[in-house]
């Protein structure tokens, strides 16, 4: 079975701080993909990442970075300068690759408050 | 290119009755599932639609069940309903070539009385 453990339940910061959320894993296939979504006050889920098990580079995009460790079975996400619009709940989520088995399985998720 | 669009947003019904949300794919998309999110739970998987088809399946009682018709668009219904079924309900989209990036609706958020 698959699971995803998002242990930070809240983060407060204050705007400009660096802020890692942090994700860990569990699945017995070889072949997944990780997702990070963000879920703002409004409800809708905003994609941000999609990482598949092959691929361990890290990924930058503006002020958001993303650290895949295999190793550690962890997908952690990172964001830079953080704003008061970074406020949000946060969602690290875990899919196996097969057709047909295409369920996200999510993370309780992190709420991150950015304080102005 | 529009979004994901669920209706109604917003729905109170009654115990025991039973209700249909709708959902309309992004144009092109062609893979349609239904999550359902709760306080208690959070993000749980119902089922995946594809070609018409269900391909997928959570673990949820029979009394969830969905369609999708021949335009991708997707309903899913709840019979009997009960209190533990108010719930936010999100529907996404995604193409069916290995991208695996589902793009999510508003939500429908249902109250159970």
């Amino acid at each position: 079975a698959q699971k995803v453990t998002q242990a930070q339940t809240e983060i407060s910061v204050v705007e400009k701080e660096d802020v890692t959320l942090d994700c860990v894993y569990e699945t017995r296939d070889t072949t997944y993909y990780l997702f990070w979504y963000k879920q703002p006050p409004s409800g809708e889920l905003v994609f941000l990442i999609r990482r598949n098990s092959f691929d361990e580079q890290n990924e930058i995009s503006g002020r958001y970075s993303w650290n895949f460790q295999k190793s550690t079975s962890s997908f952690n996400f990172t964001i830079t300068a953080s704003q008061v619009v970074d406020s949000a709940v946060y969602f690290c989520a875990l899919s196996e690759a097969k057709t047909g088995r295409r369920a996200l399985t999510f993370g309780s998720g992190t709420r991150l408050q950015v304080q102005p | 290119k529009a979004g994901v669009t669920q209706t109604p947003r917003y729905l109170i019904k009654t115990r025991g009755q039973q209700v249909t949300l709708s959902c309309s794919p992004i144009s092109g998309h062609r893979s349609v599932s239904w999550y359902q999110q709760t306080p208690g739970q959070g993000l749980q998987f119902l089922f995946e639609y594809f070609s018409e088809t269900q391909r997928n399946k959570g673990n949820f009682p029979g009394r969830f069940s969905g369609r999708q018709f021949s335009n991708s668009r997707s309903e899913m219904n709840v019979s009997t309903l009960e209190l533990g079924d108010s719930a936010l309900y999100l529907c996404a989209s995604s193409l069916d070539r290995a991208l695996y990036e589902q793009y999510f609706g508003p939500g429908t958020r249902l109250t159970v009385t």
